[in-house]
């Protein structure tokens, strides 16, 4: 079954340390895609950050990296240095190609607090 | 000038009513999605269209009907709205080169 999982329904970080948000997913499709994306509470969907499951080197964008660990079938996020602009909810989903057409899959979220 | 646009952004309607949800791009994507949003289940896909020829169901497809009138433009129909249809609805559009969706700011929608 194609599946997003993320496990952590709330995380607490204090600011200007890092964090990680944890993803797993499940596909049999060899050629896939992984991305996160930032919900504030204004309710937006921003992107942040992709992996495609050929690429060698974890994906990085600015304070945003992926940790990619395809033996796992992970794709954490790390945010390094957090500010409090970073509470929000986070998804990971996946972009898979089924029947020759590409289909996008979310997780649930996690909903990240930042402490002053 | 926001990319993508949703219209309306809030409607509340009575179970029954014929609801339209319409999203505009003018990113020059071919591609256009349906999500809608319900707490603790994440977004979830309901259609979506390749280009203007092409329409496909997704996960949750039924309740929920659309049309693609031009490349840019996707809209999404509830024909009977009732109540488990209250949810946060989001278009999104993207490339077959670029990865990333980009979304509409949503339609939160209430049926009564």
């Amino acid at each position: 079954a194609q599946k997003i999982t993320q496990t952590q329904p709330g995380m607490f970080v204090q600011e200007k340390e890092a964090v990680t948000l944890d993803c797993t997913y499940d596909t049999s499709d060899p050629s896939y895609g992984l991305f996160w994306y930032k919900q504030p509470s204004s309710g937006e969907m921003i992107f942040l950050i992709y992996q495609g499951s050929y690429d060698q080197q974890n994906a990085t964008e600015g304070r945003y990296s992926l940790n990619f660990q395809k033996a796992r079938k992970s794709a954490n996020l790390v945010i390094s240095a957090s500010q409090l602009g970073d509470s929000a909810m986070y998804f990971c989903a996946m972009r898979i190609t089924t029947s020759g057409t590409y289909k996008y899959i979310f997780g649930t979220g996690t909903r990240l607090k930042v402490l002053a | 000038d926001a990319d993508v646009t949703q219209t309306p952004r809030n409607r509340i309607t009575k179970t029954g009513k014929r609801i339209m949800l319409e999203c505009s791009q003018t990113k020059g994507h071919d591609r256009m999605y349906w999500y809608r949003q319900d707490p603790g289940l994440g977004l979830r896909l309901i259609y979506y269209s390749f280009d203007v020829k092409d329409i496909n169901k997704g996960e949750i497809s039924d309740g929920y009907s659309v049309s693609r009138q031009a490349q840019a433009k996707f809209s999404l129909s509830l024909e009977s709205a009732i109540p488990n249809q209250t949810a946060l609805y989001f278009c999104a559009t993207s490339d077959g080169i670029l990865n990333e969706q980009f979304f509409g700011p949503g339609t939160r929608l209430t049926v009564l």
